[in-house]
């Protein structure tokens, strides 16, 4: 069954560094989704991706937050200077047209000292 | 964010018994609904939704019900087994975001 996956599965970074965190979507899915799940806290919804654009994002996904399908498979997470809070679980979705249901990948479980 | 709440942490039923799991929510713009099982160190896995036109949604031992005047929806899993051991969530649509719940930590013992 095709799995939505991520890449790496843990990184860690200095804080003010910059990360990228990937992911490859199922592979007929267009809608690209990025959560986060700090350790503790609720699942939070942070950009939602569609045809190449941004259709939605939360308060959290600020200017230090960029997304890019940079080819027909990858969908990436840039945290541009990165900060102690951002610490978190990043779950990374994506969604068939016509269909409802979000499909998650494993996460990438970012720590920033 | 108390949109979606799950005030149950933790639920305990014997293997064969039914699992009810609870789920509250606040936005009456919420137009979807769905529940998500997630083991540790994996993400979240989809397991049944239900449209807010309906108020039930069965598939084979996953129940899920809707009551929109509550704004309460629950999911019922019977008979249980101890593979559905796990945390649930349920989480609620408007636009393209979900907004999840805490997560109920269900345990099926044998």
């Amino acid at each position: 069954e095709p799995e939505v996956t991520q890449t790496p599965s843990h990184q860690v970074t200095q804080m003010g560094q910059e990360v990228i965190l990937r992911c490859v979507p199922i592979s007929n899915h267009l809608y690209f989704y990025w959560y986060r799940q700090i350790l503790g806290q609720k699942v939070e919804f942070l950009v939602s991706f569609y045809n190449n654009e941004i259709s939605e994002k939360s308060e959290i996904f600020d200017d230090q937050f960029s997304v890019e399908r940079p080819d027909g498979s990858n969908f990436t997470l840039k945290i541009r200077s990165t900060k102690l809070e951002d610490s978190a679980m990043y779950f990374c979705a994506s969604k068939r047209p016509n269909y409802n249901e979000q499909f998650f990948g494993p996460g990438t479980r970012l720590t920033v000292l | 964010d108390q949109q979606v709440k799950q005030n149950s942490p933790s639920l305990s039923v014997q293997e064969g018994r039914i699992s009810i799991l609870n789920c509250d929510y606040t936005n009456s713009m919420f137009d979807y609904f769905l529940w998500y099982k997630k083991y540790p160190a994996e993400g979240p896995t989809f397991l049944i939704s239900i449209s807010s036109i309906k108020d039930k949604n069965e598939d084979g031992r996953f129940t899920v019900f809707l009551n929109k005047s509550a704004k309460h929806l629950s999911l019922h899993i019977v008979p249980s087994q101890p593979g559905d051991s796990a945390v649930y969530f349920c989480a609620a649509r408007s636009g393209s975001r979900l907004t999840f719940g805490e997560g109920t930590q269900l345990t099926v013992n044998p």
